[in-house]
């Protein structure tokens, strides 16, 4: 069965460069979840989308911005990159049509920023 | 804002031992879902519960929503080697966000 696809898986970037994170949800998923996860800290809610309109903000840095395309892939562009930023992105999509539904994560991509 | 809490934070358990997590939230859940996430890993959708005082069973785990719909506990009946990684509940806090719970890393030994 199809799984979300994150890309890249890693990444390295240096202090206050830019980044962008790209996440391919599940066929007919029309929800995507972005999630910051530290090391041993639980995922943080970042931003939602809901047939390509932004739905929930989360704890969203300013400098991160996010959208969903036509196709409903999604990409995290993240800017001035701080060392604290280093963790890992985790896409999740959902099924159309019904709240509250389980969501699929996707593998995540690993940000180290030096 | 909202918090999720969850206890314990570790727990290391012989192989063959029962195993619980509790969640608590600091405000009323329509709903309350768990996950597991193995290390490594990414987290893994386990259920969802909806109603006031529900109890699913899924072969050796059994998950239960509180009367109040603030808690919810998820009991793992004589654990097994699989069974290790980090359990987490997480309770919507918006249209289309959830909040996780600061989860319970479950080690089991043989």
């Amino acid at each position: 069965a199809a799984g979300v696809i994150q890309s890249p898986r890693h990444l390295i970037k240096e202090k206050r460069e830019t980044a962008t994170l790209k996440c391919y949800p599940i066929p007919r998923h029309d929800t995507v979840y972005w999630y910051q996860q530290g090391p041993g800290q639980d995922p943080q809610f970042l931003i939602s989308f809901y047939e390509k309109m932004q739905s929930d903000k989360g704890s969203i840095p300013d400098r991160f911005s996010a959208q969903q395309f036509s196709d409903y892939h999604s990409e995290l562009n993240m800017s001035s990159l701080e060392l604290g930023d280093s963790a890992l992105y985790f896409c999740a999509s959902s099924p159309a049509g019904v709240t509250y539904n389980e969501q699929f994560f996707g593998p995540g991509t690993r940000l180290t920023v030096l | 804002g909202q918090q999720v809490m969850q206890i314990p934070q570790y727990q290391h358990v012989q192989e063959g031992e029962d195993f619980t997590t509790y969640c608590n939230s600091s405000t009323t859940l329509s709903n309350i879902q768990w996950y597991k996430q193995r290390p490594g890993g990414h987290p893994v959708f386990l259920i969802q519960l909806v109603k006031s005082g529900e109890v699913k069973k899924q072969k050796r785990l059994t998950f239960q929503f509180g009367e109040a719909k603030k808690n919810s506990s998820l009991h793992i009946t004589a654990t097994q080697t699989t069974d290790v990684g980090t359990y987490f509940c997480a309770g919507p806090g918006g249209t289309y966000k959830y909040i996780f719970g600061t989860g319970t890393r479950l080690k089991v030994l043989a």
